[in-house]
């Protein structure tokens, strides 16, 4: 595709309840990332993936949080009895390169989850 | 101690001014920066990033490291209505692939 693409775009949950967040990334990236964005804070890491590897997952915050890539290209995240704690922004971010912060990365728009 | 550090703001500029932004950093062994551009409601999109040897001029942004002091500053020339948003930076420490990020500084620029 021309860019990452996240779904859904936003996304209420009841405290409780399961969900699953999608990313796919650009076609051929190697790497792809997780991160959660709080209102008014920049993102916090989650976790990383190298093709289907998971290669650091110390960013999730509680073992609610699960994340998969399985063929490498399309990822996803579950949050597990959502708590009003994960209300944010859930930024997806991929990239070609393997040493990525030498070259930053590219966003996809995001998927809003509102716990209530 | 948060590793990135940005004011909040929000900055106001006329525009047609210059817009200067400011990031500290804590890890004397960062070597890459970045800074990205966030408008209301949208994902944060690169806009330059610079190594530790040296600045970096893209058009009217200009990205400029200051090791000593540790901190990088990004400045938008001839700012216009449409560079109004909130720039995050990001600085790579230790792993080859994590930026840790400050909170962002909302600018204004004034018509």
């Amino acid at each position: 595709g021309a860019g990452v693409s996240q779904s859904p775009r936003y996304k209420v949950a009841k405290r409780g309840q399961d969900v699953a967040l999608r990313c796919d990334p650009i076609s051929g990236h190697v790497s792809l990332f997780w991160y959660q964005q709080a209102l008014g804070q920049g993102p916090e890491f989650l976790t990383y993936f190298q093709n289907e590897a998971q290669l650091d997952k110390s960013g999730l915050p509680s073992d609610r949080f699960f994340a998969e890539r399985p063929e490498g290209s399309v990822s996803t995240l579950k949050i597990q009895r959502t708590q009003q704690e994960d209300s944010a922004v859930y930024l997806c971010a991929s990239s070609t390169r393997g040493g990525v912060a030498n070259y930053g990365y590219t966003f996809g728009s995001g998927t809003r989850l509102t716990v209530v | 101690q948060k590793e990135v550090e940005q004011n909040s703001g929000p900055l106001s500029v006329p525009e047609g001014a210059i817009a200067s932004l400011n990031c500290t950093y804590s890890d004397r062994g960062s070597q890459s920066f970045f800074w990205y551009r966030q408008y209301s409601g949208k994902s944060p999109e690169l806009i330059m990033f610079i190594y530790s040897n040296g600045d970096k001029e893209d058009g009217r942004f200009t990205a400029q490291l200051n090791k000593a002091s540790q901190y990088v500053s990004l400045l938008i020339r001839d700012s216009q209505p449409s560079d109004s948003a909130t720039y995050l930076c990001a600085v790579n420490v230790g792993s080859n692939y994590q930026l840790i990020w400050g909170a962002g500084t909302k600018l204004i620029i004034k018509p």
